[in-house]
């Protein structure tokens, strides 16, 4: 158990709908990530929070938006889905942003869209 | 850019056999290296790093060693038991740039008994 929690753990869903995932980070990481895995594209990079800011974005679509709350925990919004948004995702979460770090991975949200 | 190559896989090998998948990378500075390992319905864990050139990493009689030369970071392990079997993944940040973590594909490693 990496200590950080994601929630739903599965997601089924129509194309045009909206939907929200949660991340706990681990207790005491400030920086969020958000990365994609699909059997197409692998594993990307989406978008990193650190303490409640924007650090950087990656490949994310800009039907995507995501955001980090005072008390840490990130929620990534996905809307007007598309068969191809379907993917496994995972947020990470580190102490402090470092590219020493090692990054603490949930257990993913699997978004199914139909 | 900055990519990271791995072996395409799957690689089956016997309990006891000797493993190595290999890594390759481009960057456009100075990387820190990883190795990450995925277990069926898991998210990712990390296996081991190093951040400097010729540095080993390891854990879990794993072994990986950074080499500029050949801009590579083979993970090996000397006898791969059964509880191996999971899906390895190399990766890279950039020092002094995002903490992002570019991955390679991913190669699964299946251990038969």
């Amino acid at each position: 158990d990496s200590g950080v929690t994601q929630t739903p753990k599965h997601l089924i869903t129509a194309t045009g709908q909206r939907v929200t995932l949660r991340c706990s980070p681990r207790s005491g990481d400030l920086s969020v990530y958000w990365y994609q895995q699909s059997l197409d594209q692998g594993l990307q990079f989406l978008i990193q929070y650190y303490n409640g800011e924007e650090r950087a974005k990656g490949n994310i679509l800009e039907r995507f938006s995501a955001q980090q709350f005072p008390d840490l925990h990130s929620e990534l919004n996905l809307s007007s889905l598309e068969l191809g948004d379907s993917a496994l995702y995972f947020c990470a979460s580190s102490l402090q942003p470092s590219s020493y770090n090692e990054q603490f991975f949930g257990p993913g949200t699997r978004l199914t869209v139909l | 850019g900055n990519s990271v190559t791995q072996m395409e896989g799957p690689v089956t090998l016997s309990e006891e056999a000797f493993l190595t998948i290999n890594c390759t990378y481009t960057a456009t500075g100075y990387p820190s290296l990883f190795w990450y390992v995925q277990y069926p319905g898991e998210g990712l864990q990390l296996l081991l790093k190093a951040t400097k050139a010729d540095d080993k990493g390891s854990n879990k009689g794993f072994e990986a060693t950074y080499r500029k030369e050949t801009t590579s970071f083979h993970l090996e392990k000397g006898s791969v038991q059964v509880s191996d079997s999971a899906v390895y993944f190399c990766a890279l940040t950039l020092q002094g740039g995002s903490e992002k973590l570019v991955f390679g594909k991913g190669t699964k490693l299946t251990v038969n008994p």
